[in-house]
């Protein structure tokens, strides 16, 4: 069956540092999103996107992300600027372009801010 | 401000039973429904979901129940299975352009043996 794929597993960066974080969607899916899940509490909806834009973002989505599909299969999220507070969980997903599908799950990367 | 909430951190069902886990929401404008399943160290996969339109979703042993009246929705499974002790995550969606999802924080179901 085929999944949604994110590397790396574990991202460890020094607060300040720039990181990207990398998503292979489903290949034939057209919507594309970033939640994140910090220890202990919900998962968050950051942003989707779709037909190279993006589509809604949450208040969490502020100026130092930003997403880009960099070709016909990547999906990635950058943070300019890394913070302690964004140490979390960050999964993405895709879904199908036909009425209401459900969006499918990365396993997430780990990301811990020093 | 909690959209959606699962009031149950816990849930503890004993082999062959039936699991109901519950889940309430606040935002009328919410038009679709998932549940999700989520194991340690993996990402939310998904099991089933439900539009505003129905009242009732099956997909073998889970089966959906959505109450728009109430603003409720509750996840069946039977008989629960060993296999299925995880952390369930209700999910929503407003619909038209913004389809992020509001999640909840989520069920640990225990399967006891």
């Amino acid at each position: 069956e085929p999944e949604v794929t994110q590397t790396p597993s574990h991202q460890v960066t020094q607060m300040g540092q720039e990181v990207i974080l990398r998503c292979v969607p489903i290949s034939n899916h057209l919507y594309f999103y970033w939640y994140r899940q910090i220890l202990g509490q919900k998962v968050e909806f950051l942003v989707s996107f779709y037909n190279n834009e993006i589509s809604e973002k949450s208040e969490i989505f502020d100026d130092q992300f930003s997403v880009e599909r960099p070709d016909g299969s990547n999906f990635t999220l950058k943070i300019r600027s890394t913070k302690l507070e964004d140490s979390a969980m960050y999964f993405c997903a895709s879904r199908g372009d036909t009425g209401h599908q459900p969006q499918h799950f990365g396993d997430g990367t780990r990301l811990s801010i020093l | 401000d909690q959209q959606v909430k699962q009031n149950s951190p816990s849930l503890s069902v004993q082999e062959g039973r039936i699991s109901i886990l519950n889940c309430d929401y606040t935002n009328s404008m919410f038009d679709y429904f998932l549940w999700y399943k989520k194991y340690p160290a993996e990402g939310p996969t998904f099991l089933i979901s439900i539009s505003s339109i129905k009242d009732k979703n099956e997909d073998g042993r889970f089966t959906v129940f959505l109450n728009k009246s109430a603003k409720h929705l509750s996840l069946h499974i039977v008989p629960s299975q060993p296999g299925d002790s995880a952390v369930y995550f209700c999910a929503a969606r407003t619909g038209g352009g913004a389809d992020g999802l509001t999640f909840g924080k989520g069920t640990h179901l225990i399967i006891q043996p």
